[in-house]
């Protein structure tokens, strides 16, 4: 089983904010990356370290941390923001990496 | 350009074995670590293998751990994944990944393969 859990499904309507969040004791202790994945394609990084997103990704995308979670925020979310999201972090050893359990965004 | 191809795919039977290969170019390759991620259908992300940008260091799932082994070949700018004593449950699209660092995020990923384990 994943030491990374998220909720399995959420949803958010047009226009709205929507936090997808990620727990594990590991996340007291290192950041969490976020991983969008759209049906049919690889994941793509949307968020990694405090909260520094890649060229390309919109900055309606956010990061942040608090104790054992890490959330990813949507603000104003898009039809094209429907997708599976994944968190990544490093396991309870801090010596390798594990994948949260994913979450489906669904955009109304 | 980025780009990351991985092939080496297809149908193999319970107990077989295959070597996927992931092809690199757009970055020097010799400076990045690479992964090795599944996903089984209809099922989430699953961390299998890393290493190093030297190949000094390498990482196993333990669901993979004494049958898949990682390599890097820097001076063809290919990573490697051979498996054997392949089970159903190794059925998946296998990603091809890159990160600055052995901890650092995933920036590129590849397509995928997918590798059917199946009588």
């Amino acid at each position: 089983s994943s030491e990374l859990t998220q909720d399995p499904a959420v949803s958010v309507a047009l226009g709205q904010t929507v936090r997808i969040t990620c727990q594990g004791d590991s996340l007291r202790s290192y950041y969490a990356s976020w991983y969008q994945q759209k049906p049919g394609q690889a994941p793509v990084l949307v968020i990694y370290g405090k909260n520094n997103r890649p060229s390309g990704i919109p900055d309606r995308f956010s990061g942040s941390s608090s104790g054992n979670t890490a959330s990813l925020t949507i603000t104003g979310a898009q039809a094209e923001d429907e997708a599976d999201y994944y968190c990544n972090s490093r396991d309870s050893s801090g010596n390798h990496r594990v994948f949260g359990t994913g979450t489906k965004v669904t955009v109304l | 350009e980025v780009q990351l191809v991985e092939s080496g795919g297809g149908l193999v039977q319970p107990g077989g074995s295959l070597r996927l290969s992931c092809s690199a170019s757009g970055f020097t390759f010799s400076s990045y670590a690479m992964h090795w991620v599944r996903q089984a259908p209809g099922k989430g992300l699953e961390y299998v293998s890393a290493i190093s940008s030297n190949g000094g260091s390498t990482y196993y799932a333990d669901s993979v751990k004494g049958r898949f082994t990682i390599s890097r070949d820097n001076s063809k700018n290919t990573l490697y994944l051979q498996m054997s004593s392949l089970r159903a449950e190794d059925t998946a699209v296998y990603y091809c990944i890159t990160s600055g660092s052995y901890y650092g995020p995933f920036d590129y990923w590849g397509q995928g393969t997918l590798v059917t384990v199946s009588s």
